[in-house]
């Protein structure tokens, strides 16, 4: 099956600071989706992007389907950016990466 | 609309216990998908569902888990007898269109089996 690998696994920053995650995946997708998992658990849905880039806020993600890639994008991250940011490949159904967990130090 | 609903939120039990684990999707969404999240494994889908319609349970670890979806608006994920494997976060999530639109997770339900 499809391997879905994100990079670094753990990220420890500074208020303020920029920082770029990475997601690779081993196959082709029909599209790739990235969530947020804040300290208390809840998932959140943080983009749906098949290609191209998409912005939210301090947030952006960008995927290049052809070179099977997506990369999430945070400026000036604050505190309340903590927590494990997952992506997930569709293959029909989502395939999750393992997680990077950020840590964003005031 | 309040989201996808889980209850109960936490959940202990003993070993051998049957354990029920229920789910609301949010109104409209015709796809429910159960994963189950540990450190080891990470996130797994364990079945999903397409107007009430079991599609793919491959990821079901055993015959002790089983999933129902008798309406558009309820699911359940039943564990019978539980093991202290099984202890892990249980998260229910819905949307529009299975896979190919974004999909929205409840809040999980913590189990531990002692």
């Amino acid at each position: 099956g499809i391997q879905v690998e994100q990079s670094p696994p753990d990220l420890i920053l500074q208020e303020g600071a920029n920082s770029t995650l990475r997601c690779n995946f081993s196959d082709s997708v029909n599209n790739l989706q990235w969530f947020h998992q804040n300290p208390w658990g809840q998932l959140i849905n943080l983009f749906y992007i098949p290609s191209g880039t998409k912005q939210n806020g301090r947030l952006s993600a960008t995927t290049v389907a052809t070179e099977r890639y997506s990369l999430l994008y945070i400026s000036s991250s604050q505190t309340t950016d903590s927590g494990v940011y997952f992506c997930a490949g569709n293959t029909g159904k989502l395939i999750f990466g393992q997680g990077t967990t950020l840590q964003v130090k005031p | 609309d309040a989201g996808v609903i889980q209850s109960p939120r936490h959940e202990v039990t003993e070993m051998g216990q049957e354990v029920t684990l229920r789910c609301k999707p949010i109104s409209g969404h015709d796809y429910l998908f159960w994963y189950r999240q540990t450190m080891m494994r990470g996130l797994e889908l364990l079945i999903y569902f397409n107007n009430n319609v079991p599609i793919d349970d491959s990821g079901m670890p055993e015959d002790r888990f089983s999933a129902k979806m008798p309406n558009a608006s309820f699911s359940t994920l039943k564990i019978q007898p539980s093991e202290p494997r099984d202890s892990a976060v249980y998260f229910c999530a819905s949307s529009l269109g299975g896979a190919n639109e974004k999909l929205f997770f409840g809040s999980g339900t913590q189990l531990s089996v002692l």
